[in-house]
Protein backbone atom coordinates (compact mmCIF):
# COMPACT_ATOMS: atom_id res chain seq x y z
CA UNK A 1 0.00 0.00 0.00
CA UNK A 2 2.67 2.56 -0.65
CA UNK A 3 0.96 5.18 -2.79
CA UNK A 4 3.17 8.07 -3.66
CA UNK A 5 6.59 7.42 -2.22
CA UNK A 6 9.80 10.52 -1.84
CA UNK A 7 13.32 9.94 -1.32
CA UNK A 8 15.64 10.82 0.20
CA UNK A 9 13.26 12.15 3.10
CA UNK A 10 16.16 14.64 4.28
CA UNK A 11 19.24 15.92 2.30
CA UNK A 12 22.05 18.90 2.76
CA UNK A 13 23.55 19.93 0.24
CA UNK A 14 26.53 22.44 -0.33
CA UNK A 15 25.21 25.91 -2.73
CA UNK A 16 26.32 24.99 -6.37
CA UNK A 17 25.53 21.04 -6.03
CA UNK A 18 23.27 19.14 -7.58
CA UNK A 19 20.80 16.70 -6.75
CA UNK A 20 17.54 14.81 -7.81
CA UNK A 21 14.21 14.38 -5.56
CA UNK A 22 12.60 11.00 -6.45
CA UNK A 23 9.17 10.57 -6.76
CA UNK A 24 7.58 6.70 -7.16
CA UNK A 25 3.66 6.37 -7.21
CA UNK A 26 2.04 2.66 -7.99
CA UNK A 27 -1.95 3.62 -8.31
CA UNK A 28 -1.09 4.01 -12.33
CA UNK A 29 -1.96 8.19 -11.90
CA UNK A 30 -1.76 10.21 -14.84
CA UNK A 31 -1.14 13.67 -12.92
CA UNK A 32 1.61 14.18 -11.57
CA UNK A 33 3.32 17.31 -9.40
CA UNK A 34 5.78 18.79 -7.26
CA UNK A 35 5.00 21.17 -4.82
CA UNK A 36 7.45 23.39 -2.00
CA UNK A 37 6.59 24.43 1.11
CA UNK A 38 7.86 27.03 3.08
CA UNK A 39 6.83 28.73 6.34
CA UNK A 40 3.77 30.56 6.15
CA UNK A 41 3.82 30.39 2.63
CA UNK A 42 1.63 27.48 1.85
CA UNK A 43 2.36 24.71 -0.45
CA UNK A 44 3.56 26.37 -4.27
CA UNK A 45 3.50 24.24 -7.56
CA UNK A 46 7.02 23.87 -9.02
CA UNK A 47 6.28 21.71 -12.13
CA UNK A 48 3.46 19.25 -13.13
CA UNK A 49 2.71 16.28 -15.95
CA UNK A 50 -0.43 14.91 -16.55
CA UNK A 51 1.32 12.07 -18.57
CA UNK A 52 4.24 10.20 -19.61
CA UNK A 53 6.88 12.61 -22.12
CA UNK A 54 4.43 15.69 -20.90
CA UNK A 55 5.62 18.07 -18.30
CA UNK A 56 4.59 21.66 -17.89
CA UNK A 57 5.40 24.67 -15.39
CA UNK A 58 3.78 25.55 -12.66
CA UNK A 59 3.89 28.65 -10.11
CA UNK A 60 7.97 28.74 -9.37
CA UNK A 61 9.77 26.63 -11.89
CA UNK A 62 12.80 28.35 -11.97
CA UNK A 63 15.64 26.48 -10.81
CA UNK A 64 14.17 23.13 -11.22
CA UNK A 65 13.93 20.76 -14.19
CA UNK A 66 11.53 17.57 -14.52
CA UNK A 67 10.88 14.70 -16.96
CA UNK A 68 8.46 12.16 -17.17
CA UNK A 69 9.31 9.18 -18.81
CA UNK A 70 7.39 6.75 -17.20
CA UNK A 71 3.81 6.63 -15.49
CA UNK A 72 5.53 6.00 -12.61
CA UNK A 73 8.25 8.33 -11.75
CA UNK A 74 8.59 11.67 -11.65
CA UNK A 75 11.83 13.17 -10.58
CA UNK A 76 12.60 16.72 -9.60
CA UNK A 77 16.44 17.71 -10.51
CA UNK A 78 17.71 20.82 -8.50
CA UNK A 79 20.90 21.73 -11.39
CA UNK A 80 23.00 24.24 -8.92
CA UNK A 81 21.56 24.28 -5.68
CA UNK A 82 20.94 27.40 -3.80
CA UNK A 83 20.03 28.44 -0.21
CA UNK A 84 16.69 29.81 -1.90
CA UNK A 85 15.86 26.54 -2.44
CA UNK A 86 16.04 25.35 1.41
CA UNK A 87 12.71 23.83 1.38
CA UNK A 88 10.20 21.23 2.14
CA UNK A 89 9.20 19.32 -1.08
CA UNK A 90 5.90 17.51 -1.55
CA UNK A 91 5.31 15.35 -4.83
CA UNK A 92 1.47 14.93 -5.36
CA UNK A 93 -0.02 12.51 -7.84
CA UNK A 94 -3.93 12.02 -8.64
CA UNK A 95 -5.78 10.04 -11.40
CA UNK A 96 -6.58 12.68 -14.16
CA UNK A 97 -10.29 14.36 -13.05
CA UNK A 98 -12.13 15.42 -16.31
CA UNK A 99 -13.80 17.75 -13.88
CA UNK A 100 -14.66 15.00 -11.62
CA UNK A 101 -13.02 16.88 -8.94
CA UNK A 102 -10.18 13.71 -7.91
CA UNK A 103 -8.74 13.16 -4.57
CA UNK A 104 -4.70 14.35 -5.13
CA UNK A 105 -2.72 11.59 -2.90
CA UNK A 106 0.98 13.36 -1.53
CA UNK A 107 4.48 11.61 -0.88
CA UNK A 108 5.32 12.69 2.66
CA UNK A 109 7.75 15.04 2.13
CA UNK A 110 11.74 15.42 0.83
CA UNK A 111 13.37 18.44 3.64
CA UNK A 112 16.44 20.17 2.04
CA UNK A 113 18.69 22.20 2.94
CA UNK A 114 21.28 24.45 1.34
CA UNK A 115 24.12 25.76 2.97
CA UNK B 1 -5.77 33.92 -11.15
CA UNK B 2 -7.57 32.08 -8.34
CA UNK B 3 -6.17 33.10 -5.02
CA UNK B 4 -6.90 31.37 -1.02
CA UNK B 5 -6.89 33.92 2.23
CA UNK B 6 -6.87 31.69 5.67
CA UNK B 7 -7.28 34.65 8.11
CA UNK B 8 -5.59 33.48 11.15
CA UNK B 9 -2.24 31.84 10.80
CA UNK B 10 -2.59 30.33 14.05
CA UNK B 11 -5.56 29.31 16.06
CA UNK B 12 -5.40 28.15 19.41
CA UNK B 13 -8.31 26.92 21.27
CA UNK B 14 -8.68 23.79 24.49
CA UNK B 15 -10.11 20.31 24.12
CA UNK B 16 -13.29 19.79 23.53
CA UNK B 17 -14.27 23.26 22.33
CA UNK B 18 -16.23 24.59 18.65
CA UNK B 19 -13.41 25.80 16.15
CA UNK B 20 -13.79 27.56 12.72
CA UNK B 21 -11.07 28.24 10.22
CA UNK B 22 -11.67 30.38 8.19
CA UNK B 23 -11.18 30.77 4.40
CA UNK B 24 -11.97 33.22 1.43
CA UNK B 25 -10.88 32.47 -2.32
CA UNK B 26 -11.05 34.60 -4.90
CA UNK B 27 -11.89 33.37 -8.16
CA UNK B 28 -13.85 34.87 -11.76
CA UNK B 29 -15.11 31.19 -12.54
CA UNK B 30 -16.70 28.34 -11.05
CA UNK B 31 -14.18 26.52 -8.54
CA UNK B 32 -13.55 23.55 -6.47
CA UNK B 33 -12.71 23.62 -3.05
CA UNK B 34 -10.78 21.51 -0.64
CA UNK B 35 -9.57 21.38 3.02
CA UNK B 36 -6.36 19.47 3.77
CA UNK B 37 -4.79 18.84 6.98
CA UNK B 38 -1.29 18.28 7.41
CA UNK B 39 0.13 16.24 10.68
CA UNK B 40 3.46 17.02 11.73
CA UNK B 41 6.41 15.66 9.70
CA UNK B 42 3.88 14.52 7.67
CA UNK B 43 2.32 15.06 3.84
CA UNK B 44 -0.95 16.25 3.29
CA UNK B 45 -4.14 14.57 4.02
CA UNK B 46 -7.39 15.50 2.10
CA UNK B 47 -9.94 16.13 5.06
CA UNK B 48 -13.53 17.17 2.33
CA UNK B 49 -13.80 18.58 -0.75
CA UNK B 50 -16.64 20.91 -2.31
CA UNK B 51 -17.17 20.16 -6.15
CA UNK B 52 -21.03 20.70 -6.25
CA UNK B 53 -24.43 20.50 -4.98
CA UNK B 54 -25.13 20.72 -1.08
CA UNK B 55 -23.15 23.84 0.24
CA UNK B 56 -22.55 21.41 3.38
CA UNK B 57 -19.85 19.15 2.97
CA UNK B 58 -18.89 16.41 5.77
CA UNK B 59 -15.22 15.42 5.77
CA UNK B 60 -13.11 13.03 8.39
CA UNK B 61 -12.88 13.01 11.82
CA UNK B 62 -15.89 14.87 12.17
CA UNK B 63 -14.93 17.70 10.41
CA UNK B 64 -17.46 19.78 8.28
CA UNK B 65 -17.18 23.04 5.76
CA UNK B 66 -20.05 25.06 4.21
CA UNK B 67 -19.59 26.90 0.49
CA UNK B 68 -20.40 30.29 0.40
CA UNK B 69 -20.93 31.45 -2.85
CA UNK B 70 -22.03 35.02 -2.29
CA UNK B 71 -19.51 35.64 0.54
CA UNK B 72 -16.63 33.50 -1.44
CA UNK B 73 -15.98 31.48 1.65
CA UNK B 74 -15.34 27.79 2.53
CA UNK B 75 -15.25 27.92 6.49
CA UNK B 76 -14.03 25.03 8.11
CA UNK B 77 -15.70 24.03 11.62
CA UNK B 78 -15.48 21.13 14.22
CA UNK B 79 -17.95 21.12 17.34
CA UNK B 80 -16.07 19.53 19.66
CA UNK B 81 -11.79 19.08 18.71
CA UNK B 82 -9.57 16.62 20.23
CA UNK B 83 -5.71 17.26 21.11
CA UNK B 84 -4.58 14.93 18.29
CA UNK B 85 -6.65 17.73 16.09
CA UNK B 86 -3.14 19.83 16.38
CA UNK B 87 -2.01 20.31 13.11
CA UNK B 88 -1.93 22.46 9.88
CA UNK B 89 -5.15 23.12 7.76
CA UNK B 90 -4.94 24.12 4.26
CA UNK B 91 -7.42 25.45 2.42
CA UNK B 92 -6.89 24.81 -1.20
CA UNK B 93 -8.65 26.01 -5.05
CA UNK B 94 -9.04 24.61 -8.40
CA UNK B 95 -10.59 25.33 -11.39
CA UNK B 96 -12.52 22.60 -12.30
CA UNK B 97 -11.50 22.46 -15.80
CA UNK B 98 -7.52 21.65 -14.49
CA UNK B 99 -8.97 20.58 -11.13
CA UNK B 100 -5.33 18.66 -10.30
CA UNK B 101 -3.83 22.06 -10.09
CA UNK B 102 -4.64 23.23 -6.52
CA UNK B 103 -3.43 26.68 -5.25
CA UNK B 104 -3.51 26.27 -1.58
CA UNK B 105 -4.01 29.37 0.98
CA UNK B 106 -1.06 29.81 3.67
CA UNK B 107 -1.63 27.62 6.58
CA UNK B 108 -3.85 27.92 9.32
CA UNK B 109 -1.82 25.98 12.86
CA UNK B 110 -4.32 24.68 15.05
CA UNK B 111 -3.23 23.98 18.48
CA UNK B 112 -5.54 22.30 20.55
CA UNK B 113 -4.49 22.72 24.49
CA UNK B 114 -5.34 20.55 27.58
Amino acid sequence: NAGVTQTPKFQVLKTGQSMTLQCAQDMNHEYMSWYRQDPGMGLRLIHYSVGAGITDQGEVPNGYNVSRSTTEDFPLRLLSAAPSQTSVYFCASSALSRGLGNTIYFGEGSWLTVV
Amino acid sequence: AQSVTQLDSQVPVFEEAPVELRCNYSSSVSVYLFWYVQYPNQGLQLLLKYLSGSTLVKGINGFEAEFNKSQTSFHLRKPSVHISDTAEYFCAVSDPGGSEKLVFGKGTKLTVNP
